[in-house]
């Protein structure tokens, strides 16, 4: 009865590589997130997508593409993978009108 | 812009006693949310307690309350009967009200909460 659920949880990679982190919640919310969380822990927005539609696009390299094949999952997409890519990304959802975000258990990317 | 700021980055309790966790919050905006997230060391970020800022009335959940002061934009987190389990990362966050661009949370950058036996 998971809510939002990522995988992989964990992900290793060398330099250069291209990997995607999936999400999915199923608490039926139409507004997805993806946060970023660095090494010392500091939490930024990332993206954000209401009704398969992407309403945020924080300063993130075009590197990173969301992409959102229906309400309930919202996949995040790296190319060319850096050195400061590492980190804990983490996917919440929320429904309109309510004010509660939740999360997902978080996917430590770690680059090599 | 907004921003969040948690000017203690350790805070440390004995179990049994109450803590305060600090924060203040810069905005323009008259309606907005304020949140208390927890990360414990598996990651997991968990909802401790929300506060509408329309509302007067400080928000309580169990052992947590806040002290919400909109004049002054400070929302701290008070912890009473601190447990080992309290021991965590708590993160301050602000919300705009509303959806699109406004729907994101703004952290601040955490206070590391430690619990002694």
């Amino acid at each position: 009865d998971t809510a939002v659920s990522q995988t992989p949880k964990y992900l290793v990679t060398q330099m250069g590589n291209d990997k995607s982190i999936k999400c999915e919640q199923n608490l039926g919310h139409d507004t997805m997130y993806w946060y970023k969380q660095d090494s010392k822990k500091f939490l930024k927005i990332m993206f954000s997508y209401n009704n398969k539609e992407l309403i945020i696009n924080e300063t993130v390299p075009n590197r990173f593409s969301p992409k959102s094949p229906d309400k309930a999952h919202l996949n995040l997409h790296i190319n060319s993978l850096e050195l400061g890519d590492s980190a804990v990304y983490f996917c919440a959802s929320r429904r309109t009108g309510e004010e509660t975000q939740y999360f997902g258990p978080g996917t430590r990317l770690l680059v090599l | 812009a907004q921003t969040v700021t948690q000017s203690q980055p350790e805070m440390s309790v004995q179990e049994a006693e109450t803590v305060t966790l600090s924060c203040t919050y810069d905005t323009s905006e008259s309606d907005y949310y304020l949140f208390w997230y927890k990360q414990p060391p598996s990651r997991q970020m968990i909802l401790v307690i929300r506060q509408e800022a329309y509302k007067q009335q400080n928000a309580t959940e169990n052992r947590f309350s806040v002290n919400f002061q909109k004049a002054a934009k400070s929302f701290s987190l008070k912890i009473s009967d601190s447990q080992l389990g309290d021991a965590a990362m708590y993160f301050c966050a602000y919300r705009r009200s509303g959806g699109g661009s406004q729907g994101n949370l703004i952290f601040g950058k955490g206070t590391k909460l430690s619990v002694k036996p």
